[in-house]
């Protein structure tokens, strides 16, 4: 156990829905990143956020978004989902706004989309 | 951004030890060297991190040499379940982490 949590681990929707997925950082991590991996374009930095402020925006395609909320969980939004979307999403947490010191990922969502 | 490049793939057996060599030619200077490993369908986990020399922890050992050019990440008598990919980062003074397509080490019995 990795100490960051991520639900659901595993999701199936249909083209054109929205889902949440949802992350818990370490104790006392302020920084969330969230990353999306499918088999043809590998680790993929979407966003991270640091003490509830977004901090850093990769390649994050705008039909998603992200919040970080007081108690430091984050959630990641997809909308109109298409078949392309399928992918493993993984949260993680580091304790700085930088990656200098590494972090730490959880063990992620598995997202089917049919 | 500091590329790192790495071999695709690479066997070896139980028992052996396996070297990983990466190149970073253009590391900044405030920048350390740091590998992930990545089983199947969870998440990387940090092995180990060094800046120059050698480091050396319960799991790997990291030889980087005087220009930092390069790195070698050494697994010491591997086993099967050391089967995964392995991922050098050379650039982590920014806000994240950038993955290449690392290693696939593949050990067999």
């Amino acid at each position: 156990d990795s100490g960051v949590t991520q639900t659901p681990k595993h999701l199936i929707t249909a083209t054109g829905q929205r889902v949440t997925l949802r992350c818990s950082p370490r104790s006392g991590d302020l920084s969330v990143y969230w990353y999306q991996q499918s088999l043809d374009q590998g680790l993929q930095f979407l966003i991270q956020y640091y003490n509830g402020e977004e901090r850093a925006k990769g390649n994050i395609l705008e039909r998603f978004s992200a919040q970080q909320f007081p108690d430091l969980h984050s959630e990641l939004n997809l909308s109109s989902l298409e078949l392309g979307d399928s992918a493993l999403y993984f949260c993680a947490s580091s304790d700085s706004g930088t990656a200098n010191y590494g972090y730490t990922f959880g063990s992620g969502t598995r997202l089917t989309v049919v | 951004l500091a590329k790192t490049t790495q071999p695709i793939s690479m066997d070896s057996y139980e028992g052996q030890e396996v070297n990983i060599t990466c190149s970073h030619n253009n590391i900044a200077t405030n920048d350390y060297i740091t590998w992930y490993q990545q089983f199947p369908s969870q998440g990387p986990r940090f092995i180990i991190q060094g800046y120059k020399t050698k480091v050396t922890n319960e799991v790997a050992s990291l030889f980087i040499p005087a220009d930092r050019k390069s790195s070698t990440l050494s697994l010491p008598r591997v086993s099967l379940s050391d089967t995964a990919v392995y991922y050098c980062l050379g650039d982590t003074t920014g806000n994240m982490l950038t993955f290449g397509g690392g290693t696939r080490l593949m050990v067999k019995p």
